[in-house]
């Protein structure tokens, strides 16, 4: 277990539709980043909060967007869904000391599906 | 980051053997580098990490080998066992940003 929570597990949905994937950091850890994996995709980046303020921004759509809210837990929005948004969506978290790169620790990840 | 792909390269090793897992990484700037675990429905699991100052670094079972001049990133696996099989991620520190850039995984089957 590494500390970082996300809820839901499993989200179907439909085409159209908007989603939020909430995601609790480790305790302790200023830092939240959201990756998206799919299987033709990897593992890739999508944005990343220090402390409530948007720090770096990957391969992340204009329909989705994220926050990260001052008790530190982060939600991931997606909107108007498509059929290639299916995939799983991971939440990491890191200490971020000094500005050197931390270990990210994983959370389990939602399994989303869009119909 | 690369594609994963629908087919993963697949290393195969009798349970007891030793097994080597090999990365290539692009960025010669990166200084930060980490071995990932996958299981089949779980989020990617910290193994080891190792930074560009150094060339070698031990945990428990496990040995990452970092040689900066070809780019390259190995793990290695002491007396492999079923439990290890799963797939297996190289990162990079994506520089400034703090994200990390993820390589292509490799698939470990571990044969009783």
């Amino acid at each position: 277990d590494s500390g970082v929570t996300q809820t839901p597990k499993h989200l179907i949905t439909a085409t159209g539709q908007r989603v939020t994937l909430r995601c609790s950091p480790r305790s302790g850890d200023l830092s939240v980043y959201w990756y998206q994996q799919s299987l033709d995709q990897g593992l890739q980046f999508l944005i990343q909060y220090y402390n409530g303020e948007e720090r770096a921004k990957g391969n992340i759509l204009e329909r989705f967007s994220a926050q990260q809210f001052p008790d530190l837990h982060s939600e991931l929005n997606l909107s108007s869904l498509e059929l290639g948004d299916s995939a799983l969506y991971f939440c990491a978290s890191s200490v971020e000391l000094g500005g050197f790169q931390e270990t990210q620790y994983f959370g389990p990840g939602t399994r989303l599906l869009v119909l | 980051g690369e594609s994963v792909g629908l087919h993963l390269p697949t290393l195969s090793v009798q349970e007891g053997d030793n097994s080597i897992i090999n990365c290539a990484y692009s960025n010669s700037a990166s200084d930060y580098f980490i071995w990932y675990k996958q299981e089949s429905g779980k989020g990617p699991q910290f193994i080891i990490d190792i930074r560009s100052n150094m060339d070698k670094r031990q945990g428990q079972r496990v040995t990452v080998l970092l040689n900066k001049t070809v780019k390259h990133l190995s793990l290695q696996i002491a007396a492999t066992q079923p439990g290890d099989s799963a797939v297996y991620f190289c990162a990079e520190d994506g520089g400034s940003q703090g994200n990390l850039i993820f390589g292509k995984g490799t698939k470990l089957s571990v044969k009783p």
